[in-house]
């Protein structure tokens, strides 16, 4: 079966760090992805691990551990403009790039 | 600049009717999606296309049905509207391989 796990809701002030945890199950495995999506936007790539390790994009990074289907995104330097939900999907092994998709988690960054 | 446009940012429809959500991609994606966006639930894929005239069922199929008759065109239609369908509609692309998805701006669709 398919089940990807992540928190409801995190707070953090502005300047912070926050991480983000996921915690997949999938019939095949073939890469971890992470969005944001703003209220009443669309989501928007941020990150892609397919090989464990971290992987770095300026403010944002993200972590993989293939062994123990787990994932994080850091967010660090929080700003406002990073109030959102961050959706973390796995990509399936058929050729066509099915993801199955989190709930979400809710960030909201404070003053 | 990639794009994927849908028909409507909001929609309302009585019980019955019949629905067409439109989606259309300008990067000459191979791979199509519909997903329907509920709070707590996350995205559930509805059906997805990998080629013209090509569908496959995702999670929720029932209640809906699509069409692909351009490679840049991918239709989700409701044949009878039902309030449970009540929600936001997310259409997505995608290059085959392992590549992310680009979403569209979503339909929310309400059914009275």
């Amino acid at each position: 079966g398919q089940n990807i796990d992540q928190p409801t809701e995190m707070t953090a002030t502005e300047g912070a760090i926050v991480q983000i945890n996921c915690t997949y199950q999938t019939s095949g495995f073939n890469g971890l992805f992470w969005y944001q999506q703003h209220a009443g936007e669309a989501p928007t790539f941020l990150s892609y691990n397919v090989l464990d390790g971290l992987e770095e994009k300026g403010r944002f990074s993200s972590f993989l551990s293939r062994s123990k289907g787990y994932s994080y995104l850091l967010l660090k330097e929080l700003q406002m403009k990073d109030s959102a939900s961050y959706l973390c999907a796995a990509r399936t092994t058929d050729s066509w790039g099915k993801f199955q998709f989190g709930a979400g988690t809710q960030v909201v960054v404070t003053p | 600049d990639v794009k994927v446009t849908q028909s409507s940012r909001y929609l309302v429809k009585r019980t019955g009717e019949k629905v067409f959500l439109e989606c259309v991609q300008d990067m000459d994606h191979e791979n199509m999606f519909w997903y329907r966006q509920d709070p707590g639930l996350g995205l559930r894929l509805i059906y997805f296309s990998y080629d013209v005239k090509m569908k496959e069922k995702g999670d929720i199929p029932e209640g809906y049905s699509v069409s692909r008759e351009k490679k840049e065109r991918f239709s989700l239609i409701l044949e009878s509207a039902s309030t449970n369908q009540t929600s936001m509609y997310l259409c997505a692309s995608s290059r085959t391989g392992v590549n992310e998805q680009f979403f569209g701006p979503g339909t929310r669709l309400t059914v009275l």
